[in-house]
């Protein structure tokens, strides 16, 4: 089993709908968790970080943690086409410091 | 901008050859992880430096070593290098606080290619 798994799409949503991206991990002790946007060619951009169960919202992102399920998710809500890229889940496991183990990416169209 | 920079941007070697790769930090953040990613993969921690001392290390041969400097810069080097090697590497800076919170700073890249 992967340590953190992502669906790899592509996943294609239209323009102003609701993308829905979905990680589930490992290691039950891990802390912190990330969501990192990477256009083709660029390097990995942060969009979100959670840490607790629940929801986090910043702009038209969403991030949800669910640490029983051992499961995050990013929702974006009125996409653009701009929000085209591969979105990497990242988590930080309970030996961490801040050792990331990421996910393959789940490439994300949004088509206009 | 993150303010992490890499260099060089891109590098094209042959197999067997060494390369080094270097990284500045942001401002006021001591501790670099280096990542190797391959194409189509996500990012492969391969190891990290806290106040010049390396802090954990990945699956990565000891051919792949590294360094910190008292300014918290680092350097990335490979040795006999393999056509497997050709990646994206990323070079990330964060603050060092050793609190599983910290968020790491991806530098733009240093995209290698071996021949």
């Amino acid at each position: 089993q992967k340590e953190v798994e992502q669906n790899s799409g592509p996943l294609s949503v239209p323009e102003g709908a609701i993308a829905s991206l979905n990680c589930t991990y490992s290691d039950r002790g891990s802390q912190s968790f990330f969501w990192y946007r990477q256009y083709s060619g660029k390097s990995p951009e942060l969009i979100m970080s959670i840490y607790s169960n629940g929801d986090k919202e910043d702009g038209r992102f969403t991030a949800q943690l669910n640490k029983a399920s051992q499961y995050v998710s990013l929702l974006i809500r009125d996409s653009q086409p701009s929000d085209s890229a591969t979105y990497l889940c990242a988590v930080n496991p309970p030996w961490g410091n801040e050792k990331l183990t990421f996910g393959t990416g789940t490439r994300l169209t949004i088509i206009p | 901008e993150t303010g992490v920079t890499q260099s060089p941007t891109h590098l094209i070697k042959t197999r067997g050859q060494q390369v080094t790769l270097r990284c500045s930090s942001q401002s006021g953040h001591n501790t670099v992880s280096w990542y190797q990613q391959a194409l189509g993969q996500g990012p492969q921690f391969i190891f990290q430096y806290y106040r010049e001392e390396e802090n954990g290390r990945g699956n990565f041969p000891p051919r792949f070593s590294g360094l910190q400097f008292p300014n918290y810069s680092s350097e990335l080097n490979v040795n006999a290098l393999e056509l497997d090697d050709s990646a994206l590497y990323l070079c990330a800076s964060s603050p060092g606080t050793s609190s599983n919170q910290e968020t790491q700073y991806f530098g733009p890249g240093t995209r290698l290619l071996v021949l």
